[in-house]
């Protein structure tokens, strides 16, 4: 079956410093890959998205990178800010599907 | 523009009521589908709508059902509520199912 996971369940970064936030997944058929940041009482927010034909993309201080070889996904940001203090989430859409699979998630803390 | 609306934000059930939670999609979007979020986990699919009709469905009990209508917006109905139903539900839209779902902040639903 189709699995979302994360490696780490918490990060903590000094304010200034790049964060890595990382996730695995086993359907290798998955084809689209997507990140969101979930603040505490609010809805998950889109961040970044990015295609299988696809190995990197960059936004706004962040970049996704996707390793299809060993089913990988990492989420880069630059300059971590107190604001970005947050669980985030990847989540993958397989071929033909219309639903995201979530994974549990990671807590990124900023410490300022 | 407003985002992904739904209410109530919160609602405290007891064991065996029902409920109907309300979503309203992000302008010109056309395709919502709801999420089960349990605490500390990421969202789980429970069912996608499009063109008012159930598109695909995640593995929940036939307690679970919905409806959209024609403006596009869409009820999240849970009958014979159980302990377990507790939790954070999600709305999100889409323009059809291929394009990001864009997030609104919930209904909490305790069920006591």
């Amino acid at each position: 079956g189709e699995s979302v996971g994360l490696h780490l369940p918490t990060l903590s970064v000094q304010e200034g410093d790049n964060s890595i936030i990382n996730c695995a997944y086993s359907n290798s058929a998955s084809d689209y890959f997507i990140w969101y940041k979930q603040e505490s009482g609010k809805g998950p927010q889109f961040i970044i998205d990015i295609r299988s034909n696809m190995d990197k993309r960059q936004g706004q201080r962040v970049t996704v990178l996707l390793n299809k070889t060993v089913k990988h996904l990492s989420l880069q940001i630059a300059a971590t800010q107190p604001g970005d203090s947050a669980v985030y989430f990847c989540a993958e859409k397989g071929t033909g599907a219309n639903n995201l699979f979530f994974g549990t998630g990671t807590r990124l803390t900023v410490i300022p | 523009d407003a985002g992904v609306t739904q209410s109530p934000t919160h609602l405290i059930k007891t064991r065996g009521q029902q409920v109907t939670l309300r979503c309203s999609p992000k302008s010109g979007h056309d395709t919502v589908s709801w999420y089960q979020q349990a605490l500390g986990q990421g969202p789980q699919f429970i069912f996608q709508y499009y063109e008012e009709e159930e598109r695909q469905r995640g593995n929940f009990p036939d307690r679970f059902s919905g409806h959209q209508f024609p403006n596009y917006s869409s009820e999240l109905n849970v009958n014979a509520l159980l302990l377990g139903d507790s939790a954070l539900y999600l709305c999100a839209s889409s323009w059809t199912a291929k394009n990001i779902q864009y997030f609104g902040a919930g209904t909490r639903l305790s069920v006591l």
